[in-house]
C-alpha cells in the first residue's frame, strides 16, 4: 500500500514568490495535517483538515493557506515567501484517530 | 514558548545497555503523549504513546513512563541496538482534538557497537 506521498520532494524558490506543496493521504484516510520543521527543531503544526474542512490552525501568518479536495488530497500554499520559510514541510494523514498519524517524507523548501 | 522540551540534543550509549530519553512539558492540559523516531530523509514514524490516565506503556524493547506531577515523560529502550541510532521526538496533545501535536526539539541517539 502506498504511504503518504508528497510532491515535490525538493524545491527552490526566490523570496517573494508563491509555492504550492501537495499531499496525497493513505487511501481511506480522511484527515490531513501539515507541519513545518525547521532545521534543528521539532515539527510545528500548521493546519489540520478533516472531511475538507479546517479543524485546526497553528500560529502561522495568513501567507500560509491550505485546502483539502474531495479525494482527500491536500495542498499547502505559501505566498510572499521569506527566507525563514525554508524548512521541511511534512504532511500527515489519519483515518479519524489523530494520534494514528502517518507522516510523509516531506518537501524540502529552500527560499533564496 | 516551548511547551514540550527535550533538553538533551544528543545521547550516546553502548549497544545492549539502556537508553533513556527525557521530555518535559509545561501545559497540564496535555492528555496524550507520543514518541516518534525520524530517519534522515523520511518523515517521523510513530513509536509508542501513552495516555495521561496511565503512567507506563510498554511495547517490546520500548517503554514510556509518564510522571504527571513532574510533567515529565521518558522513553526507555532496552536493550539498545545500533539500528536505534536516529532522532527521537516526543509530542503532546490536548483533548481538543484539533489534530495539533506539540513536538519537542528532538534527541539524537547514538548506539555504539
Amino acid at each position: 500500500d502506498a504511504g503518504v506521498t508528497q510532491s515535490p520532494t525538493h524545491l527552490i524558490k526566490t523570496r517573494g514568490q508563491h509555492v504550492t506543496l501537495r499531499c496525497s493521504p493513505i487511501s481511506g484516510h480522511k484527515s490531513v495535517s501539515w507541519y513545518q520543521q525547521v532545521l534543528g527543531q521539532g515539527p510545528q503544526f500548521i493546519f489540520q483538515y478533516y472531511e475538507k474542512e479546517e479543524r485546526g490552525r497553528g500560529n502561522f501568518p495568513d501567507r500560509f493557506s491550505a485546502r483539502q479536495f474531495p479525494n482527500y488530497s491536500s495542498e499547502l500554499n505559501v505566498n510572499a515567501l521569506l527566507l525563514g520559510d525554508s524548512a521541511l514541510y511534512l504532511c500527515a494523514s489519519s483515518f479519524d484517530a489523530w494520534w494514528s498519524y502517518t507522516f510523509g517524507s516531506g518537501t524540502r523548501l529552500t527560499v533564496v | 514558548d516551548q511547551q514540550v522540551k527535550q533538553n538533551s540534543p544528543s545521547l550516546s550509549v553502548q549497544e545492549g545497555r539502556i537508553s533513556i530519553l527525557n521530555c518535559d512539558y509545561t501545559n497540564s492540559m496535555f492528555d496524550y503523549f507520543l514518541w516518534y523516531k525520524k530517519y534522515p530523509a523520511e518523515g517521523p514514524t510513530f513509536l509508542i504513546s501513552i495516555s495521561s490516565i496511565k503512567d507506563k506503556n510498554e511495547d517490546g524493547r520500548f517503554t514510556v513512563f509518564l510522571n504527571k506531577s513532574a510533567k515529565h515523560l521518558s522513553l526507555h529502550i532496552v536493550p539498545s541496538q545500533p539500528g536505534d541510532s536516529v532522532v527521537y521526538f516526543c509530542a503532546a496533545s490536548g483533548s481538543s482534538n484539533t489534530g495539533k501535536l506539540i513536538f519537542g526539539q528532538g534527541t539524537t541517539l547514538q548506539v555504539k557497537p
